[in-house]
């Protein structure tokens, strides 16, 4: 099956500084990513849709400058969390659909879990 | 709005035992649906699907669910639970092929020596 990778899988910061966290298809093309935030023993939330070429899409309440979104190429998107702060911790998931398919099947990363200190 | 139902957050049976993990979609028109089993701080890994070919789906670890429009569920069994099925188990659905996914809140499976 086709296979997500993101990059960091832990990342631990001060507060005031901003983190990276890169999504990566590798092995087919993902004009569009998504990445969905999980607090511990809850759901996934989506929060935005990366569109390759294009401004990312984000859902109601999710701040598009505290969240910055570039989806680079066809087969990398990156989240960057600016000025994090402590109520940023949380596991970072994101995912990609596999284009061409009859239903919107999409491969997941392992997820990146931001702590901020 | 378009929602998924999983009733019951958590989940204990018996080594052996049926396993059955609900999961209601909102919606007259069947969407795609899905379960995902995710592992403590792993992503979420698909166990099955249903794209209206087959109401009965078979997936993997000897998963299995059944897709009942006029019940709209789409309830996750498997008929002998092992200890490693502990997980966290999430339904999902998808209603177009382009559209975003929505979650269901997740149940905590438990299996009991």
């Amino acid at each position: 099956g086709a296979v997500v990778s993101q990059h960091p899988s832990r990342v631990i910061c001060k507060s005031g500084t901003s983190v990276k966290i890169e999504c990566r298809s590798l092995d087919f093309q993902a004009t569009t990513m998504f990445w969905y935030r999980q607090f511990p023993k809850q759901s996934l939330m989506l929060m935005a849709t990366s569109n390759e070429g294009s401004k990312a899409t984000y859902e109601q309440g999710v701040e598009k400058d505290k969240f910055l979104i570039n989806h680079a190429s066809l087969t990398l998107s990156t989240l960057t969390v600016t000025s994090a702060h402590p109520e940023d911790s949380s596991f970072y998931i994101c995912s990609a659909p596999l284009a061409g398919g009859l239903y919107n099947e999409q491969f997941f990363g392992p997820g990146t879990r931001l702590t901020v200190l | 709005a378009q929602s998924v139902t999983q009733l019951g957050s958590h989940v204990s049976v018996s080594e052996g035992a049926l396993v059955l993990l609900r999961c209601n979609y909102s919606s007259s028109v069947p969407p795609y649906l899905f379960w995902y089993v995710q592992y403590p701080n792993q992503g979420l890994q698909l166990l099955l699907k249903y794209t209206s070919a087959a109401t009965l789906v078979k997936g993997i670890n000897g998963f299995e669910a059944e897709f009942k429009k006029s019940e709209t569920s789409f309830h996750l069994t498997k008929p002998s639970a092992h200890m490693s099925d502990a997980a966290e188990y999430f339904c999902a659905a998808a209603y177009s092929s382009a559209s975003k996914i929505i979650f269901g809140s997740g149940t905590r499976l438990s299996i009991r020596p």
